[in-house]
């Protein structure tokens, strides 16, 4: 079991420029989720998905997209990077709503 | 949601017990105690939740308040790999979401 697993590791983009980072996990989970971390700061919720063609906005929706094609994977996309969103991405899943979540190794992205 | 609040940092020696409180005053009672942690440069990962009982596993104990206006993660023998960021969140009963604070640091000395 991989568990979840996150794509790529690091990236540094321009502004302006678009990306797509990828979520996948292993354990057959309904739920999957999108988190920021900001430099001293807790976790903040961007998407969720309570299933298999489904998503829903948390926290700090803005400027993201995501789509859920396949229970296994979860993408969130930048389609114009700006320098705010300059963070450490962190994926989870969760078997329902209340079992606990399962995060990825992160994503830090930089955007210059 | 209702809020948590706790201490910015704490520090602790190898092999002791460490008691990390966490104040939730507003908090309902639909309100899960869930407790996550994050070492460095990883993911949170989970540690414990409870309602209104304590609540032990492998990793740790829980303790909460009679009134459920505080609680506290107590990890009875502090390892070196236990250096990490504490998390005490509120979850509704059927909430997906998970709203992390500051947490507190803890730094546990040789």
């Amino acid at each position: 079991n991989a568990g979840v697993t996150q794509t790529p590791k690091f990236r540094v983009l321009k502004t302006g420029q678009s990306m797509t980072l990828l979520c996948a996990q292993d354990m057959n989970h309904e739920y999957m989720y999108w988190y920021r971390q900001d430099p001293g700061m807790g976790l903040r919720l961007i998407h969720y998905s309570v299933g298999e063609g489904t998503t829903a906005k948390g926290e700090v929706p803005d400027g993201y997209n995501v789509s859920r094609l396949k229970k296994q994977n979860f993408l969130l996309g930048l389609e114009s990077a700006a320098p705010s969103q300059t963070s450490v991405y962190f994926c989870a899943s969760s078997y329902s709503s209340w079992d606990e979540q399962f995060f990825g190794p992160g994503t830090r992205l930089t955007v210059l | 949601d209702a809020k948590t609040t706790q201490p910015n940092s704490m520090e602790s020696n190898e092999e002791e017990p460490v008691h990390l409180p966490c104040n939730h005053s507003t908090i309902s009672g639909t309100d899960y105690i869930h407790w996550y942690r994050q070492l460095p440069s990883q993911g949170p990962e989970y540690v414990i939740h409870g309602l209104t009982s304590n609540v032990n596993n492998r990793m740790a104990s829980l303790a909460i308040a009679e009134d459920r206006k505080s609680s506290t993660l107590i990890l009875h023998r502090a390892t070196l790999r236990d250096a990490a960021v504490y998390y005490c969140i509120l979850r509704v009963t059927s909430g997906s979401r998970l709203t992390f604070g500051e947490g507190t640091q803890l730094t546990v000395n040789p």
